[in-house]
């Protein structure tokens, strides 16, 4: 079975801290992508981050980044400079090659305190 | 470019009643996906459309069911309608050519309360 578990289903941190949120996986395929999407009240899914299964450097977007560890099928996201905007949910999800049928996890409600 | 459109953004309906949805994809992607999320299951996947043709399906009951146009703009239809199916609906879309391999951009959403 393909599985996505986040593991933390709330955190806070203060404006313009570090927060890293957890994604763990299972999968017997060897090709896939990593995601993670950002969910913010007003409901529209939006991309933070991809990650290719077969590129060991971790991805990265502006201040976000990914630590992205194949052997132990762990996917977690770094936000720096957190802002109040980054306020969300936050789902890690993963889709294998040939296949459309994406896998989220249960989702991390993110808040950011002023 | 515009983004994913998703009509109507929200509905009411009552058990048995069954529903239309549609999505708009991005223009020139043509596969369109759809997700269900609830509290309590989470996001849950549907159905995939490629052209025209559905390639991937959830595992859902018969109720739901789908359909792409020629012009890439999708419909989902749930029948006799239950409680249970009350939930977000959220679509993505993406260029298609290479499934599992794209970024899925994703829809508002339409909000099915079933009462």
């Amino acid at each position: 079975a393909q599985t996505v578990t986040q593991s933390q289903p709330e955190m806070s941190v203060q404006e313009a801290e570090t927060v890293t949120l957890s994604c763990t996986y299972d999968t017997s395929e060897n090709n896939y992508y990593l995601f993670w999407y950002k969910q913010p009240p007003s409901r529209q899914m939006i991309l933070v981050i991809r990650q290719e299964a077969y590129k060991q450097q971790n991805a990265t977007e502006n201040r976000f980044s990914v630590n992205f560890q194949k052997a132990a099928k762990s996917f977690s996201l770094k936000i720096s400079d957190s802002q109040l905007g980054d306020t969300a949910m936050y789902f890690c999800a993963f889709i294998t090659y040939n296949n459309n049928d994406m896998r989220f996890g249960a989702g991390t409600r993110l808040t950011v305190k002023p | 470019k515009a983004g994913v459109t998703q009509t109507p953004r929200y509905l009411i309906k009552t058990r048995g009643q069954q529903v239309t949805l549609s999505c708009s994809p991005i223009s020139g992607h043509r596969s369109v996906s759809w997700y269900q999320q609830t509290p309590g299951q989470g996001l849950q996947f549907l159905f995939e459309y490629f052209s025209e043709t559905q390639r991937n399906k959830g595992n859902f009951p018969g109720r739901f069911s789908g359909r792409q146009f020629s012009n890439s703009r999708s419909e989902m239809n749930v029948s006799t309608l239950e409680l249970g199916d009350s939930a977000l609906y959220l679509c993505a879309s993406s260029f298609g050519q290479l499934a599992g391999q794209e970024t899925q951009y994703f829809g508002p959403g339409t909000r099915l309360l079933v009462l």
